[in-house]
């Protein structure tokens, strides 16, 4: 299957400061991504989706102010939480669709805010 | 909205045993369902997926059914090992758009 890789794996910061994932696409190219978050126990929920060259589309109840998504190429996507809270402590995930429309993910990043 | 729901939301089997998990769909539009298999702090990973114009897939110790008319799709994995402990995830998705409704999940545990 394709490869989707995203770093980091885990990130401990202070409250307040600014935290980057990076998404990408290894062997193909990705006009969409999609950014998730996941809480303990549940299912993914889809905060936002990332196209490249143009504005992120976010989903209902998302703050785009907090969650800052950067579309540069067709193999980078990246997902900024600014000025992170304990609140914001999550497990993010990303994806990248084929053009046959099926999601490949990424492993996941573990945010830890203290 | 559309929505999709997964039963049951735990299982857990003795190792050898068959499990089955379902969902039900609401968008008749659905025509793409794959399902995932997601391990503990891990990312998900598609074991297996269908698309509405068959009704069945197979690939080694896992299937998936689908019924269109009754919109729900199962996931079948026969002769389970302890390897197969996970949260299993089923998706729907339609043509033109890359959007993916998730299901609830499902915890399996294999009992050894």
């Amino acid at each position: 299957g394709a490869v989707v890789s995203q770093h980091p794996s885990r990130v401990i910061c202070k409250s307040g400061t600014s935290v980057k994932i990076e998404c990408r696409s290894l062997d193909f190219q990705a006009t969409t991504m999609f950014w998730y978050r996941q809480f303990p126990k549940q299912s993914l929920m889809l905060m936002a989706t990332s196209n490249e060259g143009s504005k992120a589309t976010y989903e209902q109840g998302v703050e785009k102010d907090k969650f800052l998504i950067n579309h540069a190429s067709l193999t980078l996507s990246t997902l900024t939480v600014t000025s992170a809270h304990p609140e914001d402590s999550s497990f993010y995930i990303c994806s990248a669709p084929l053009r046959s429309g099926i999601q490949y993910f990424g492993a996941g990043t573990r945010l830890s805010v203290l | 909205g559309e929505n999709v729901e997964q039963h049951p939301s735990t299982l857990s089997v003795q190792e050898g045993d068959s499990a089955v998990i379902k969902c039900t769909y609401s968008d008749s539009a659905s025509n793409y369902f794959p399902w995932y298999k997601q391990e503990l702090g891990k990312g998900p990973q598609l074991i297996i997926d269908i698309r509405s114009n068959v009704g069945e897939k197979k690939d080694q110790r896992i299937a998936v059914t689908l019924n269109k008319t009754a919109k729900h799709f199962s996931l079948h994995i026969t002769e389970t090992q302890p390897e197969d402990s996970a949260v299993y995830f089923c998706a729907t998705s339609t043509s033109g758009t890359y959007k993916y409704i998730f299901g609830t999940g499902t915890r399996l545990k294999v009992l050894a």
